[in-house]
């Protein structure tokens, strides 16, 4: 079993930048792709990117390019997740989840999720 | 960008119900979709995969098909723990999409 512990709630103004911390147990943390998931309050899910651990290779939504940054440190297996320029639709539940299928193929889909991180954008 | 569609938004059924759920993708897929089900609060769990593989804890009331653009899941009576938010997930290519959801609840 694998378990993703996410960092806790942020309240942050517009403009300001969050990071997102998810600590992951086992010693597979470089074997899987570790995605961010986010929840607007009472909306549906948005996929917003994912990494690869192994190497750092990264691929982003579009909508969210030039603005997410994921990155990971493999010696205390975690992903961390920074949003810049944050607006009030930001505000969300950000979740990561660690991919079904090994990197050595592709992304296949969200199995282990954390348990999310509440970001309230709000001056 | 894959878009996926999901009807209906939202239904009401009974326990013991049949309960079909229906995601479009807007360009073939292949089998590259995934099912999952969220409970208020909670995170969301993944239930189908690859279109139609019941992942492991899933219940087998559960079951997906579909390839291409077109995919349906099915649960076959409705048990008052199925009651919760279904989303489809394309996972083709790099790029993922989810659809906007549909809520089963109670009649």
């Amino acid at each position: 079993q694998v378990h993703l512990v996410q960092s806790g709630a942020e309240v942050k103004k517009p403009g300001a930048s969050v990071n997102v911390s998810c600590k992951a147990s086992g010693s597979s943390f470089t074997v899987y792709y570790m995605h961010w998931v986010r929840q607007a309050p009472g909306q549906g899910l948005e996929w917003m990117g994912w990494i690869n651990p192994n190497n750092g290779d990264t691929n982003y939504a579009q909508k969210f390019q030039g603005r997410v940054t994921m990155t990971r440190d493999t010696a205390i297996n975690t992903a961390y997740m920074e949003l810049s320029r944050l607006k009030s639709d930001d505000t969300a539940v950000y979740y990561c989840t660690r991919d079904f299928g090994a990197i050595a193929g592709i992304p296949m889909a969200a199995w282990f999720w954390g348990q999310g991180t509440l970001v309230t954008v709000s001056s | 960008d894959i878009q996926m569609t999901q009807s209906p938004s939202s239904l009401s059924a009974s326990v013991g119900d049949r309960v079909t759920i229906t995601c479009r993708a807007s360009q073939s897929i292949s089998i590259n979709l995934n099912w999952y089900q969220q409970k208020p609060g909670k995170a969301p769990s993944l239930l189908i995969y690859a279109a139609s593989r019941l992942q492991s804890g899933a219940p087998s009331r559960v079951s997906g098909s579909g390839s291409g653009t077109d995919f349906t899941l099915t649960i076959n009576g409705l048990q008052p723990e199925d009651f919760a938010t279904y989303y489809c997930q394309q996972s083709y290519g790099s790029l993922w999409t989810f659809g906007q959801g549909t809520k089963v609840a109670i009649k």
